[in-house]
């Protein structure tokens, strides 16, 4: 079975742009969750998605968005980027609902916003 | 919202000695406690997962401890091995997800001496 598959792997954006970033979860997990990774604040919980519906959401600003699509695959989106917002940016899928069931990472995207 | 400190965030062993690695939190309806491993450049892999229900669990050389009443839970690597050299996070989380999904910790990089 395929594993969790992020596009694009890098980006580089300058501030003031947005970016969409994708990621297709395993076959059959219907909830995606994506993560912000930087060296100082760690793995911090952006949003949760399942069944085309954010069922979650953390504490980022409102620039920070993302969206499912019918097939489970979701979107992120960072509209008016910040040099803040460099980052890599992890999505995770699993099979349920809910944090209680074991994710699955996938390769991240690594955006560096100059 | 939840909030889960860990500890060491540097952690340096001989090969062959045993590694611990310790977490608390703070919300006391959180019931699930995963540990993921993350190798330079790669994507956290879960690595063994706990629920309250249960104080310790074992998979070979890992097993994890959970102390519900003082909110604490450590991860043991026992005859530890230059593989075992990554970063470490333990993570939280509250029935249904909650508003702060998965909460990690800052994370320990694990450093295996030859």
């Amino acid at each position: 079975k395929a594993g969790v598959t992020q596009t694009p792997r890098y980006l580089i954006k300058t501030r003031g742009q947005q970016v969409t970033l994708s990621c297709s979860p395993i076959s059959g997990h219907r909830s995606v969750s994506w993560y912000q990774q930087t060296p100082g604040q760690g793995l911090q919980f952006l949003f949760e998605y399942f069944s085309e519906t954010q069922r979650n959401k953390g504490n980022f600003p409102g620039r920070f968005s993302g969206r499912q699509f019918s097939n489970s695959r979701s979107e992120m989106n960072v509209s008016t980027l910040e040099l803040g917002d460099s980052a890599l940016y992890l999505c995770a899928s699993s099979i349920l609902f809910g944090t209680l069931n074991e994710q699955f990472f996938g390769p991240g995207t690594r955006l560096t916003v100059l | 919202g939840e909030n889960v400190e860990q500890h060491p965030s540097t952690l340096s062993v001989q090969e062959g000695d045993s590694a611990v690695i310790k977490c608390t939190y703070s919300d006391s309806a959180s019931n699930y406690f995963p540990w993921y491993k993350q190798e330079l450049g790669k994507r956290p892999q879960l690595i063994i997962d706990i629920r309250s229900n249960v104080g310790e669990k074992k998979d070979q050389r890992i097993a994890v401890t959970l102390n519900k009443t003082a909110k604490h839970f450590s991860l043991h690597i026992t005859e530890t091995q230059p593989e075992d050299s990554a970063v470490y996070f333990c993570a939280a989380s509250i029935p249904g997800g909650g508003a702060d999904g998965l909460t990690f910790g800052k994370g320990t990089h694990l450093i295996i001496q030859p």
